[in-house]
């Protein structure tokens, strides 16, 4: 079974560019996360998907982040404009159903804002 | 408002010799706990999970213990192997909110002296 995807692994942008990343989650995994880890921290949600329905982005800072996942399949995450306290590994997870207690991780993008 | 704290940052064990790794957590919402490992450059990988109407749990070299009444869970490896060491995450949720928004500590770094 193949395991979630993410690309890219590393992204090195300026301030106020902007960036995107690509999650495809486990084959038949309903549920897509998306969460932003800073160095020296635990993974934070940023959005939790449902098929392509929205469950949960009370985290998610809407003024900059988007994210989608028009056929309830892959997703997108993106930055625009990016700061400089965006570095982080940006990590999609995706779980069977939403009753699924146990995600699965992607390898994680490491973003880079210089 | 970190509602899942892991005090230790880092924990050094010799082979062969039992790892404990604690957590403690605010939240009395809380009702599901996970452990996640993660080696470096990959995204965290599910260890073992313990409902709140057990106390413990064993999964081979693996044993998650909760002690409800002091927001306290440990999870004990024994015997440490050095393919054990990494980053050690606990994570939280709270199974009938609608969604499955795991909250996590901000980790343990074990390393396995051989």
């Amino acid at each position: 079974e193949a395991g979630v995807a993410q690309s890219p692994r590393y992204k090195i942008i300026e301030k106020r560019q902007s960036v995107a990343f690509w999650c495809n989650p486990i084959s038949g995994h309903a549920t897509l996360y998306w969460y932003q880890q800073i160095l020296g921290q635990g993974p934070k949600l940023l959005i939790q998907f449902q098929n392509n329905g929205v469950v949960d982005d009370s985290q998610l800072p809407k003024d900059r982040f988007s994210a989608e996942r028009l056929k309830g399949v892959d997703s997108t995450l993106k930055i625009q404009p990016a700061k400089l306290e965006d570095s982080a590994v940006y990590l999609c997870a995706s779980s069977f159903t939403s009753g699924d207690n146990e995600q699965f991780f992607g390898p994680g993008t490491r973003l880079t804002v210089l | 408002d970190q509602q899942v704290k892991q005090n230790s940052p880092s924990l050094s064990v010799q082979e062969g010799r039992i790892s404990i790794l604690n957590c403690d957590y605010t939240n009395s919402m809380f009702d599901y706990f996970l452990w996640y490992k993660k080696y470096p450059a990959e995204g965290p990988t599910f260890l073992i999970s313990i409902s709140s109407i057990k106390d413990k749990n064993e999964d081979g070299r693996f044993t998650v213990f909760l002690n409800k009444s002091a927001k306290h869970l440990s999870l004990h490896i024994v015997p440490s192997q050095p393919g054990d060491s990494a980053v050690y995450f606990c994570a939280a949720l709270t199974t009938n909110l609608g969604n499955e928004k795991l909250t996590f500590g901000t980790g343990t770094r074990l390393t396995i002296i051989p």
